[in-house]
This record gives structure tokens, C-alpha cells and sequence, in this order.
């Protein structure tokens, strides 16, 4: 299993550029998560899909637009990038059972916006 | 709202010392799952624990042990005969109403193990 992977690793955009971030996970997850991480601020949610065809806003989603066509795949767009989306990304997946017991983690995509 | 507080920004110790990592949470639901991760300087995360609410036992692997205390809202964390390779930073988490995708994290606490 490769379990969760994100492209790219590094990304450069000029203010007002638009791209999507990419996930895919191979674990058959349910649940799939956007996470933006900024120093001395920790990890906050932005997006969050309990499966197909289904997501939601987490804590800081303005800017930010999601979907979930399949359960393997949950790409993040940033419509119009701002230098306050500078940032590293992570997407992670789970599954909700008595056996599970974390969310798996991609390796993080570093976002610079100038 | 959910809230995880980790007053400690940076820790630095000498190797072989023991070291506490505080987390204290915030929430208004009953069930809910806390969790430690370790991102180190190489930068992913990498699980340690979940604690569910309804186990206030405490838990130990091998130099790690978790004291978990519902009265006191809080997770911590200990290290016994801190290592090197145990700098990094670590995160406390909160799942709320039970869920392991929704997670609410601190701000992290930097460990430096010096030799």
C-alpha cells in the first residue's frame, strides 16, 4: 500500500493563480481531511469528506474548495491565491471502527503564494 | 467549541533526562478521542497514541507513557530517558464527538534532546 499520497511536494503561485492540490489513498478510507499547518499555529482543518459525494467545512475553509467523486481521491483548489495561504497541507484518511485508531497522514504539500 | 491548549512552545533537555509534555483539552462532548503525533524535523507525522474518553487508563510503550485525567482535562505525555532522536515537535489532538477525521490540534511543543 502506498497509503497517502500527495502532489505535488512543492509548489510556487503567483497572488491570484489558482491550482488544486492532490490526494489519493489506497487504504479503502471512508473518511478523507485537508489540514493547513503555520508556524507556532499547529494543524487546523479545512476541509473534511465522510465519504463519497459528501463534504464539509472544517475550521478555515475560506478560499479553499473540495470534492469527492471517489472514495479514493480528495483534491483541495485554492481559487485565487493570497499570500495568507502560504502554508503546508496535509490530507489525511481514516476509517471509524472499534480497530481504528488514527488518522494517516500524507507527507505534506509546502504552498508558497508571492 | 473544542480547544486543545499545549502551554509549553519549546522544551529543551539534556539526553537520558525525563521530560513532560503537557496538553490540556477543551470540550462539551462526552465521547471524544484525544491523540499525541510526533512530526520531526524530516516533517510528517507519526501516530503515538489514541485515548479514547471512556479510558482514563493510563498507557506505557516502552520509554512513553500517557497520564490521562478527565477531572483535570488533561493528556500528558512523558518521556523516560529522553533520546536524540526524540527531538521534534509534538502535537496533542482532539476528535470531537468521537470522530478521528475532525481533529482539533495544539499548537505543538518543540523538544530539543541535546547530547
Amino acid at each position: 500500500n502506498a497509503g497517502v499520497t500527495q502532489t505535488p511536494k512543492f509548489q510556487v503561485l503567483k497572488t491570484g493563480q489558482s491550482m488544486t492540490l492532490q490526494c489519493a489513498q489506497d487504504m479503502n478510507h471512508e473518511y478523507m481531511s485537508w489540514y493547513r499547518q503555520d508556524p507556532g499555529m499547529g494543524l487546523r482543518l479545512i476541509h473534511y469528506s465522510v465519504g463519497a459525494g459528501i463534504t464539509d467545512q472544517g475550521e478555515v475553509p475560506n478560499g479553499y474548495n473540495v470534492s469527492r467523486s471517489t472514495t479514493e481521491d480528495f483534491p483541495l483548489r485554492l481559487l485565487s491565491a493570497a499570500p495568507s495561504q502560504t502554508s503546508v497541507y496535509f490530507c489525511a484518511s481514516s476509517y471509524q471502527g472499534l480497530s481504528s485508531y488514527e488518522q494517516y497522514f500524507g507527507p505534506g504539500t509546502r504552498l508558497t503564494v508571492t | 467549541a473544542q480547544k486543545v491548549t499545549q502551554a509549553q512552545t519549546e522544551i529543551s533537555v539534556v539526553e537520558k533526562e525525563d521530560v513532560t509534555l503537557d496538553c490540556v483539552y477543551e470540550t462539551r462532548d462526552t465521547t471524544y478521542y484525544l491523540f499525541w503525533y510526533k512530526q520531526p524535523p524530516s516533517g510528517e507525522l507519526v501516530f503515538l497514541i489514541r485515548r479514547n474518553s471512556f479510558d482514563e487508563q493510563n498507557e506505557i510503550s516502552g520509554r512513553y507513557s500517557w497520564n490521562f485525567q478527565k477531572s483535570t482535562s488533561s493528556f500528558n505525555f512523558t518521556i523516560t530517558a529522553s533520546q536524540v532522536v526524540d527531538s521534534a515537535v509534538y502535537f496533542c489532538a482532539l476528535g470531537s464527538g468521537g470522530s478521528n477525521y475532525k481533529l482539533t490540534f495544539g499548537k505543538g511543543t518543540l523538544l530539543t534532546v541535546n547530547p
